[in-house]
């Protein structure tokens, strides 16, 4: 079946603009998670989704990431004022009910570039 | 709060020769364990978990890994690598008191012929 679908593959945009990035996860995972990596660095957790609600977003690093899953399907995580330091690659993984009971399966990841 | 180290940044073997690389967690109860691997513009594959029982679990790819509770260790190994195993490879922690996974930095192997 479809594995994880994030889009777009690359973004680029200048400092300060708003971007969207999205995730289309595995048909039927309830749990969705979101990372974020940097060159050189393993992933950083950022946010983790149990159906629609948020059930930690502890790893956010500052409220100008926001992230809603409104369906309990697709995910869109929504960066504000962008700056050169959000840089990374976005990743997107989901699991089919609680992720300590089942593995993560990852997408191929958004890179984005602030300029 | 569950964290997990991977003391190694770098790691060279030669094809054929064995490989372990290391991870070391910290939680105060019984972790999962898991074991990813990224290859150059690849997303991450898991090649092996840990949940419960056998603590010698076998992977994809001829892996396995070995949950020391006493070293809070969950080593991974390989008898015998290929060109093709080079990659990074990273640990992580879960937990059954919440769902978030922990991931270590990462180790990159290479691979001499």
């Amino acid at each position: 079946g479809a594995g994880v679908s994030q889009t777009p593959s690359n973004k680029v945009t200048e400092k300060g603009k708003y971007v969207e990035l999205r995730c289309d996860p595995i048909s039927g995972h309830t749990a969705l998670y979101w990372y974020r990596q940097s060159l050189g660095q393993g992933p950083e957790f950022l946010i983790y989704f149990q159906g629609t609600g948020a059930a930690d977003d502890s790893g956010l690093p500052n409220d100008r990431f926001f992230a809603v899953r409104p369906e309990g399907s697709v995910s869109t995580l929504k960066i504000q004022r962008t700056e050169r330091g959000d840089s990374a690659v976005y990743l997107c993984a989901s699991s089919r009910d609680r992720a300590g009971g089942s593995p993560l399966h990852f997408g191929n990841g958004t890179r984005l570039t602030v300029t | 709060a569950q964290s997990v180290t991977q003391p190694d940044i770098h790691i060279t073997v030669s094809e054929g020769a064995s490989l372990e690389l290391r991870c070391n967690y910290s939680y105060g109860a019984t972790p999962y364990l898991f074991w990813y691997v990224q290859s150059p513009g690849q997303g991450l594959q898991l090649l092996l978990k840990y949940f419960s029982g056998d603590t010698l679990v076998q992977g994809i790819k001829g892996f396995e890994a070995e949950f020391k509770r006493s070293q809070s260790s969950f080593n991974l190994r390989k008898p015998s690598v290929h060109w093709s195993d080079a990659a990074e490879y990273f640990c992580a922690v879960g937990t059954n008191r919440d769902d978030k996974i922990i991931f270590g930095k990462g180790t990159r192997l290479h691979i001499l012929p």
